[in-house]
């Protein structure tokens, strides 16, 4: 166990629809990444919250968005689903693992949606 | 962020010493390398960070030369279950946790065979 938490794990869903992935981040952790990774696919950077604000954009579609909470949980919104989103849907916190090093990603187990 | 070059896929036999040489020429003075480690459908995992010359853990060691332009991860003695993708990343050292975007590469799929 990681310490970051994603829900739901699976998730099947129709063309259309919008669908709510949920990350906590690993206790402390202020910061949560958002990552799509498609079948045999690279990591691709979504967007990233530091303590509730939007610190960084990636190529996240206008379809998606996010947003992180007071108690620094985040949600990943995709809406009008369409086959091509079909993805593991990763999240990360940061956490210095050596002292005066740089942050290091700590990444939760992924949510696999299925869009069909 | 300095962009990171590396080899798309690796093959290798159990037992033998892995060495993934990952390119980043325009490393800045603040930033440190981290490597990565990916199972399929599983998230990343931290192996070995460095800023300079060499460091070693239990899992594996990671080679830095004085330029800093190049860095290598070896594993040794590796065994089918290190067959996985792993990825160089290159970055600040920032206060407070607030990195940017943090950009992985397609890594590098390494392939061990009985």
């Amino acid at each position: 166990d990681s310490g970051v938490t994603q829900t739901p794990k699976h998730l099947i869903t129709a063309t259309g629809q919008r669908v709510t992935l949920r990350c906590s981040p690993r206790s402390g952790d202020l910061s949560v990444y958002w990552y799509q990774q498609s079948l045999d696919q690279g990591l691709q950077f979504l967007i990233h919250y530091y303590n509730g604000e939007e610190r960084a954009k990636g190529n996240i579609l206008e379809r998606f968005s996010a947003q992180q909470f007071p108690d620094l949980h985040s949600e990943l919104n995709l809406s009008s689903l369409e086959l091509g989103d079909s993805a593991l849907y990763f999240c990360a916190s940061t956490t210095r693992i050596l002292a005066g090093g740089a942050n290091v990603l700590t990444f939760g187990a992924g949510s696999r949606l299925t869009v069909l | 962020l300095a962009k990171t070059t590396q080899p798309v896929s690796m093959d290798s036999y159990e037992g033998q010493e892995v060495n993934i040489t990952c390119s980043h020429n325009n490393i800045a003075t603040n930033d440190y390398i981290t490597w990565y480690q990916q199972f399929p459908s599983q998230g990343p995992r931290f192996i070995i960070q460095g800023y300079k010359t060499k460091v070693t853990n239990e899992v594996a060691s990671l080679f830095i030369p004085a330029d800093r332009k190049s860095s290598t991860l070896s594993l040794p003695r590796v065994s089918l279950s290190d067959t996985a993708v792993y990825y160089c990343l290159v970055g600040d050292r920032l206060n407070g946790g607030s990195q940017g975007n943090l950009i992985f590469g397609k890594g590098t799929k390494l392939s061990v065979k009985p």
